[in-house]
């Protein structure tokens, strides 16, 4: 079972709104990722956990926060986004973090801010 | 330069044909390789790692040139179902990984 589950599919939200995205999967791995995807381009990582803990960040501005509350949960909080922050955004995961694991998506939440 | 190059689509094509698509990659220090398909408004899916000895799924047959830093994906008997993009994925020193621009497939009836 190689299943990533995201909620909300789709999200609609104003610039002043707080909103959290939220990405679960029970298939043990300890690696958890946040993707920001563009219409017709690839993937873009932004965040990295580790065993719960924080381990890349990519340079990805302060209105996105994410947090890991478990090993099996990984939430990406929303403040003060801009319209061009509108994109597919997708969790992943990995049995670990690096070589050669590979990583499974979850279907993406679709957020437009208007 | 781009770290990881991929052909330039689209690919049409009419079923039962076979399609290759080809990869280039910067990082002669990479160590795992990857092609994902992903369809239009879904999430990407792995399709398969690609090791130096070369792996085969059903219709799907990847190579890895580690040489010529080069990777290929060969689909024979092109279905409908296969329509998608297809995405070259390595990933670099630091853990991440680094994924190409993508190549449209369309398979025509």
């Amino acid at each position: 079972d190689t299943e990533v589950t995201q909620t909300p599919k789709h999200l609609v939200m104003g610039m002043t709104n707080k909103k959290s995205l939220k990405c679960e999967q029970h298939m043990g791995h300890r690696a958890m990722y946040w993707y920001k995807q563009k219409a017709k381009k690839p993937p873009e990582l932004m965040f990295v956990y580790s065993y719960e803990k924080l381990s890349i960040n990519e340079s990805v501005p302060s209105r996105f926060s994410p947090e890991c509350p478990n090993s099996s949960l990984l939430n990406l909080h929303l403040h003060a986004l801009q319209p061009e922050d509108s994109a597919l955004y997708l969790c992943a995961s990995s049995q670990e973090r690096g070589d050669p694991y590979e990583q499974y998506f979850g279907p993406g939440t679709r957020l437009t801010v208007t | 330069r781009k770290e990881v190059e991929q052909d330039p689509g689209p690919f049409n094509v009419p079923e039962g044909a076979t399609v290759a698509f080809n990869c280039t990659y910067s990082n002669s220090a990479s160590q795992s390789f990857f092609w994902y398909r992903q369809d239009c408004r879904k999430e990407p899916k792995l399709l398969m790692s690609v090791y130096s000895s070369g792996n085969e799924d059903g219709r799907f047959t990847a190579q890895l040139n580690r040489a010529s830093q080069y990777i290929s994906l060969l689909i024979r008997d092109s279905k409908l179902s296969d329509s998608a993009t297809y995405l070259c994925v390595v990933r670099n020193q630091g853990g991440k990984l680094i994924f190409g621009q993508g190549t449209e497939l369309s398979v025509k009836p």
